[in-house]
């Protein structure tokens, strides 16, 4: 299967500050990435979608100016949650769309990033 | 509205016991349906899914899938489980194969 990575793996950081998540498809392109968000012992929610060179597509309740997404290449999204406070502490995942060309596409995940505010 | 339910927050089976989770949707249309399976410090992996044609799905580490229409069910099953099969699983629907509604998941323990 295809190989989809995030960094950083974890992150601390104090309330206030922002932090950046990268999202990496390693092994093929990915025009359009996902964000997830997901809660201990929850599912995962998506937040946001986000296409190659266009603005994302976020999910209705979740606030764009707080959650920046950024998908500047092939093979490159980031989110970045701004001024973070503890409610934003939590597990965030992406994805990425590998196209078959026979309309069987898969969604590859990455292994997720805890953000932990204090 | 679309949803995914997922009966069964927890399962404890014993090595080389079978396995069946329960799926059931929501959906106004055929759906497209997966299962996910999600370990410790790693990603989503795709077990297997289902588009069209034989309801009957196979996918990887030897698990199955049976899509029931008229239970809007997507269980899946695993004849002889295995210790390394402890792991959170996800059934999830979708219309094409982009936005994906996941169930709650189902921790599934393992005993030696």
């Amino acid at each position: 299967g295809a190989v989809v990575s995030q960094h950083p793996s974890w992150v601390i950081c104090k309330s206030g500050t922002s932090v950046k998540i990268e999202c990496r498809s390693l092994d093929f392109q990915a025009t359009t990435m996902f964000w997830y968000r997901q809660f201990p012992k929850q599912s995962l929610m998506l937040m946001a979608t986000s296409n190659e060179g266009s603005k994302a597509t976020y999910e209705q309740g979740v606030e764009k100016d707080k959650f920046l997404i950024n998908h500047a290449s092939l093979t490159l999204s980031t989110l970045t949650v701004t001024s973070a406070h503890p409610e934003d502490s939590s597990f965030y995942i992406c994805s990425g769309i590998r196209t078959s060309g026979r309309g069987t596409d898969t969604q590859y995940f990455g292994p997720g990033t805890r953000l932990t505010v204090l | 509205a679309q949803s995914v339910t997922q009966p069964d927050i927890h399962i404890t089976v014993s090595e080389g016991a079978s396995l069946e989770l329960r799926c059931n949707y929501s959906y106004g249309a055929t759906p497209y349906l997966f299962w996910y399976v999600q370990s410790p410090g790693q990603g989503l992996q795709l077990l297997l899914k289902y588009f069209s044609g034989d309801t009957l799905v196979q996918g990887i580490k030897g698990f199955e899938a049976e899509f029931k229409r008229s239970q809007s069910s997507f269980n899946l099953r695993k004849p002889s489980v295995h210790w390394s099969d402890a792991a959170e699983y996800f059934c999830a629907v979708s219309h094409n194969t982009d936005k994906l509604i996941f169930g709650t998941g189902t921790r599934l323990q393992v005993f030696p």
